[in-house]
């Protein structure tokens, strides 16, 4: 139980284009969703969290309009890259926390890279 | 500030051994925590974890500590295994309704065959 699925695993963009990432809980509901960014040999950063049918809170120095998270349901949640450019190149990872449970489980994670 | 930390960014075992991770955590408030494995390339697993009401807690080959008088914590991993090298994450949450988590930098740990 507790699976968390991500799409795509990987994505090549050029420059100026947008990104949609898919996140999903496969066997359990999540009211909140979360979204991090990793950059190499560091850990977790906590970019938004998304709440189901609410619009998701960021963290400071997050821009909002550059990355637009939807949690249209109690499994699923987007997040979309507006205009990407290289300095957005990184690894995305989401989770999910189960309604009933503190416990986060996490996506198996997007590696953008934009040229 | 609060932060989560890790006393050693890498670690080192020989197979077959026991390995011990540990973290030290600021806020006093915290009240749960979890450890993560992340491998090359992968999002973070659930390891094991445990609420502050508790000491200890045992799961399959781990068992995590927890010390709130010096907010300390560590996971323990028993026998090691070559698939037990990974990248391993503490993480604290405050209260129940604030649903974040704080990451500490997290440990290498490799074990040598």
């Amino acid at each position: 139980g507790a699976v968390v699925s991500q799409h795509p695993s990987w994505v090549i963009c050029k420059s100026g284009t947008s990104v949609k990432i898919e996140c999903r809980s496969l066997d359990f509901q999540a009211t909140t969703m979360f979204w991090y960014r990793q950059f190499p040999k560091q850990s977790l950063m906590l970019m938004a969290t998304s709440n189901e049918g609410s619009k998701a809170t960021y963290e400071q120095g997050v821009e909002k309009d550059k990355f637009l998270i939807n949690h249209a349901s109690l499994t699923l949640s987007t997040l979309t890259v507006t205009s990407a450019h290289p300095e957005d190149s990184s690894f995305y990872i989401c989770s999910a926390r189960d309604r009933a449970l503190r416990t986060q489980y996490f996506g198996p994670g997007t590696r953008l890279l934009v040229l | 500030g609060e932060s989560v930390g890790l006393h050693l960014p890498t670690l080192s075992v020989q197979e077959g051994d026991n390995s011990i991770i540990n973290c030290a955590y600021s806020n006093s408030a915290s009240d749960y925590f979890i450890w993560y494995k992340q491998e090359s390339g992968k999002g973070p697993q659930f390891i094991i974890d445990i609420r502050s009401n508790m000491d200890k807690r045992q799961g399959q080959r781990v068992t995590v500590l927890l010390n709130k008088t010096v907010k300390h914590l560590s996971l323990q991993i028993a026998a090691t295994q070559p698939g037990d090298s990974a990248v391993y994450f503490c993480a604290e949450n405050k209260n129940f309704g604030n649903e974040k988590l704080t990451f500490g930098t997290g440990t290498r740990l490799t074990i040598i065959p």
